[in-house]
């Protein structure tokens, strides 16, 4: 059974502040995916990798940045949160087929 | 531009009734369409898809029907049960190895006891 796990569920951070959301997954996966989730706007893709140090601009990149330095840790990083980032963060994966597995998700929210 | 729409932001039905949720889709590149499912507070979770060379899949109470030249695709829920009630996102890849979705807005689905 895949397992894609996120260190937090729930987040508080204050406007300025950098921001670090960790996605782990377990099935070897070779491409990982960071999505944001808002009311009436679906998931927004905001970066994946497709290997280690590897990094691709989704639909809205601005204001985050990406890290993958190991095969199973993608990692989001807000580098001054603003107010607008408050949202739903959803970290997605998968191997060589369309259908990605995804994490419980990270409540953020920007103070 | 949206390529992947939902135009029903929410979808009330009676248990044991039939659900319909539809997904339309602009883009013909596309070949590959899922469903998934999501409850507050989790992740989605897969729950159906369909080829670009099927018309239709079925899974338990699940189906997929896909109208390749109305570019429309719907899920059918037969019987509807209260556990149903969450979110339903329609997603489309066009393959060619990038293994991106593209999502709609969503469906919310309340299914009434």
């Amino acid at each position: 059974d895949v397992k894609v796990t996120q260190s937090s569920r729930y987040l508080v951070k204050r406007t300025g502040e950098k921001v670090f959301l960790e996605c782990v997954q377990d099935m070897d996966h070779e491409n990982m995916f960071w999505y944001r989730q808002d009311p009436g706007l679906g998931l927004r893709l905001i970066y994946f990798s497709y290997d280690v140090k590897m990094k691709e601009k989704g639909d809205i990149p601005e204001g985050y940045s990406v890290s993958r330095e190991k095969k199973e840790r993608f990692s989001l990083i807000l580098e001054s949160a603003s107010t607008n980032q408050t949202s739903m963060y959803l970290c997605a994966s998968n191997i060589n087929t369309d259908t990605q597995y995804f994490g419980p998700g990270t409540r953020l929210t920007v103070l | 531009d949206q390529q992947v729409k939902q135009n029903s932001p929410s979808l009330s039905v009676q248990e044991g009734r039939i659900s319909i949720l539809n997904c339309d889709y602009t883009n013909s590149m596309f070949d590959y369409f899922l469903w998934y499912k999501k409850y507050p507070a989790e992740g989605p979770t897969f729950l159906i898809s369909i080829s670009s060379i099927k018309d239709k899949n079925e899974d338990g109470r699940f189906t997929v029907f896909l109208n390749k030249s109305a570019k429309h695709l719907s899920l059918h829920i037969v019987p509807s049960q209260p556990g149903d009630s969450a979110v339903y996102f329609c997603a489309a890849s066009s393959g060619a190895g990038s293994y991106q979705l593209t999502f709609g807005k969503g469906t919310k689905l309340s299914v009434i006891p």
